[in-house]
């Protein structure tokens, strides 16, 4: 696609409940990234992949969190036994590469705006 | 992570030039300047980086500083559409901590006037 894609753009989810938010990169980009943003605040780091391989998930807030790219294509970031306090934006982005000199910018997508009541 | 301090807020006269300060005097030799900017609630946007040299292109220019402890972004014409938080991350190219993932401050919110 000419751009990052997420879906849904929208989650309503019940407290407790397993959400998995998806990420569709640019295509023949190598690195991907998952943020997450509160409303007022940057956004928040959570981990990122270069191809299918996790490359840094310090950032995951608990291990209710969870990521995957199993391809080095399409990611899924899992929230399991959603909490209120998981309420915000979750923006994924990609890079052609993340490594190396020649380092290149992160498209951003428009990201998942999760409500858990 | 080289951290990065920037004014919270500022303002511009449309149709001037905007310039937007960042301190980052933990710098190491392996972390370039990057600028990002998000309006409203779009997702951010490059905008442009650099190692040591400054750095111009079609959307702005990027001033660092001999120590490069410091950098400034130049919005040359500043038009109403450029209201945006503009956040100013190092990020590593190659080990150290900041490797890879872009580390997003507070920002610096620009609003610019009619």
């Amino acid at each position: 696609g000419a751009g990052v894609s997420q879906s849904p753009r929208y989650k309503v989810t019940k407290r407790g409940q397993d959400v998995a938010l998806r990420c569709d990169p640019i295509s023949g980009h190598v690195s991907l990234y998952w943020y997450r943003q509160a409303l007022g605040q940057g956004p928040e780091f959570l981990t990122y992949f270069n191809y299918e391989a996790q490359q840094d998930k310090s950032g995951l807030p608990n291990d209710r969190f969870s990521a995957e790219r199993p391809e080095g294509s399409i990611s899924t970031l899992t929230i399991q036994r959603t909490e209120q306090r998981d309420s915000a934006m979750y923006r994924c982005a990609s890079s052609l590469s993340g490594v190396g000199e020649g380092n290149t910018e992160a498209f951003f997508g428009q990201g998942t705006r999760l409500t858990v009541v | 992570d080289a951290k990065t301090t920037q004014p919270p807020s500022m303002d511009c006269a449309e149709g001037r030039a905007a310039n937007l300060p960042c301190n980052h005097s933990t710098i190491s030799g392996n972390e370039y300047v990057y600028w990002y900017r998000q309006i409203h609630s779009q997702g951010p946007q490059y905008i442009i980086h650099g190692l040591k040299n400054n750095e111009t292109n079609e959307m702005a220019s990027l001033i660092i500083t001999e120590d490069r402890k410091s950098s400034t972004l130049i919005l040359p014409h500043a038009t109403l559409r450029d209201t945006a938080v503009y956040y100013c991350i190092v990020r590593g190219f190659a080990g150290g901590t900041s490797y890879g993932k872009l580390t997003f401050g507070q920002g610096t919110i620009l609003t610019v006037h009619p």
